[in-house]
């Protein structure tokens, strides 16, 4: 049974860094075809994709956020994935889910098929 | 940057066939996954690969992809299908989402 659930701090000030960590079970991120995503939903808007880390730690991020703002790291033997977004401001208001990625190599099919139950974070001085 | 265009809102009465489109240029070349999200729930993968249902998710629940335009098709609606659908591609290894559609069962 593969379960995900996204930790860190509710309230961030303005120009702060968010730091965000995804504690997962039931799969490991160092078997092939796996990677975890991280996408975002301000309140009442559309999901945002923002960032993707891949078994082999290939990384992937959104080109619509500032150039370098994120980085998402992964620590196989904690089961856990961070990502940290830079220069946090109030439209960065939003619930951070992470959700587990399954990818076929042979067709290039991929898709987020196992969804934590997100985190509300709301930046505000 | 690539763009996937849903309408915002689709309304279905019970037991009609509910359609849900989303549009991007050349999207039939990639393949669409769907999701769908009730309030305050996470996002619930409802399809992938323009057209494969994951274990559990009704047969009620269709897709395709062709030209420009994928297409969610729900048959016989239920009230339970009133959510915010969102569909997603890849543009080369970027992932987009659509803007959200949301279905009104009345």
């Amino acid at each position: 049974q593969i379960t995900l659930k996204e930790s860190g701090p509710t309230l961030v000030k303005p120009t702060q860094t968010l730091t965000l960590t995804c504690t997962f079970s039931g799969f490991s991120l160092s078997t092939s075809g796996v990677g975890v995503g991280w996408i975002r939903q301000p309140p009442g808007k559309a999901l945002e994709w923002l960032a993707l880390i891949y078994w082999d730690d290939d990384k992937r991020y959104s080109p619509s956020l500032q150039t370098s703002r994120l980085t998402i790291t992964k620590d196989t033997s904690k089961n856990q994935v961070v990502l940290t977004m830079t220069h946090m401001d109030p439209v960065d208001t939003a619930t951070y889910y992470c959700a587990h990625l399954t990818f076929n190599s042979r067709d290039y099919i991929q898709y987020f098929d196992y969804w934590g139950q997100g985190t509300l974070v709301t930046v505000s001085s | 940057s690539y763009e996937l265009t849903q309408p915002p809102s689709v309304s279905v009465s019970p037991g009609q066939t509910a359609i849900i489109t989303c549009s991007g240029d050349k999207l039939g070349e990639k393949y669409v996954c769907w999701y769908q999200q009730k309030p305050g729930q996470s996002p619930l993968l409802i399809m992938y690969q323009n057209r494969k249902r994951p274990s559990g998710i009704p047969e009620r629940f269709s897709g395709s992809n062709s030209g420009n335009t994928a297409t969610l098709t729900i048959s016989g609606t239920q009230p339970m299908d009133e959510a915010e659908y969102y569909c997603q591609a890849w543009d080369s290894t970027i992932v987009v989402f659509g803007g959200g559609s949301k279905l009104t069962v009345l």
